[in-house]
């Protein structure tokens, strides 16, 4: 079954640092997406992507972070300067399409930890 | 516009069954129920679309009441494999990213 790959599994970063999380999304698959979820608590929506371009992006999605495909199968979480509050498990999922008449592929997450 | 849940968390013995609940305040066009086990992101279940259809998978089902803007999960004769944590996720455009609840534990013991 295809599989959304996430790299790093684990990333520790140092506040203010900057990093970068990788996602490689199904292949066939053209709507993209970034979530986290803080320990235990909600998966929280940050921002989606379709045709090379951010389609919707919540409140959390501020000027610190930004999202690009820089190829033609990864895309990218950067986060500029990182805060201990950005701490969390961050997965990636996508969709064949904009119908969503199927559910999201969510990758396995990379666990940031901003000390 | 995050989709309410309840119960917080459910405790089953095997064979026993559950409903979980998620409500919006907003206009529906899709309800998604997701199944996440500790540490592992969260699988899909499945996704109701506005019309009031009902959707089974295995003993899992769901009910989507467009009318009210709410969804019910249905467990029956749960297994031990069915815990975990149970979000919903609400669609209210076509096209639009899914809005997540905050989930419902749920622990299945022997």
């Amino acid at each position: 079954e295809p599989e959304v790959t996430q790299t790093p599994s684990h990333q520790v970063t140092q506040m203010g640092q900057e990093v970068i999380l990788r996602c490689v999304p199904i292949s066939n698959h053209l709507y993209f997406y970034w979530y986290r979820q803080i320990l235990g608590q909600k998966v929280e929506f940050l921002v989606s992507f379709y045709n090379n371009e951010i389609s919707e992006k919540s409140e959390i999605f501020d000027d610190q972070f930004s999202v690009e495909r820089p190829d033609g199968s990864n895309f990218t979480l950067k986060i500029r300067s990182t805060k201990l509050e950005d701490s969390a498990m961050y997965f990636c999922a996508s969709i064949p399409n904009g119908g969503t008449v199927t559910g999201y592929t969510f990758g396995s997450g990379t666990r940031l930890t901003v000390v | 516009q995050q989709p309410v849940q309840s119960p917080q968390a459910v405790i089953l013995r095997e064979g026993e069954d559950a409903v979980i609940n998620c409500s919006s305040s907003k206009a529906l066009y899709s309800v998604h129920w997701y199944r996440q086990k500790h540490g592992e992101a969260p699988v899909f279940l499945m996704i109701l679309l506005k019309g009031g259809e009902q959707k089974g998978h295995e003993k899992i089902s769901a009910s989507f009441n467009e009318k009210k803007q709410q969804s019910s999960l249905y467990l029956t004769a749960s297994q031990l494999s069915y815990s975990g944590t149970y979000f919903c996720g609400t669609e209210h455009q076509a096209g639009t990213a899914l809005i997540f609840g905050k989930g419902t534990t749920l622990s299945v013991s022997s």
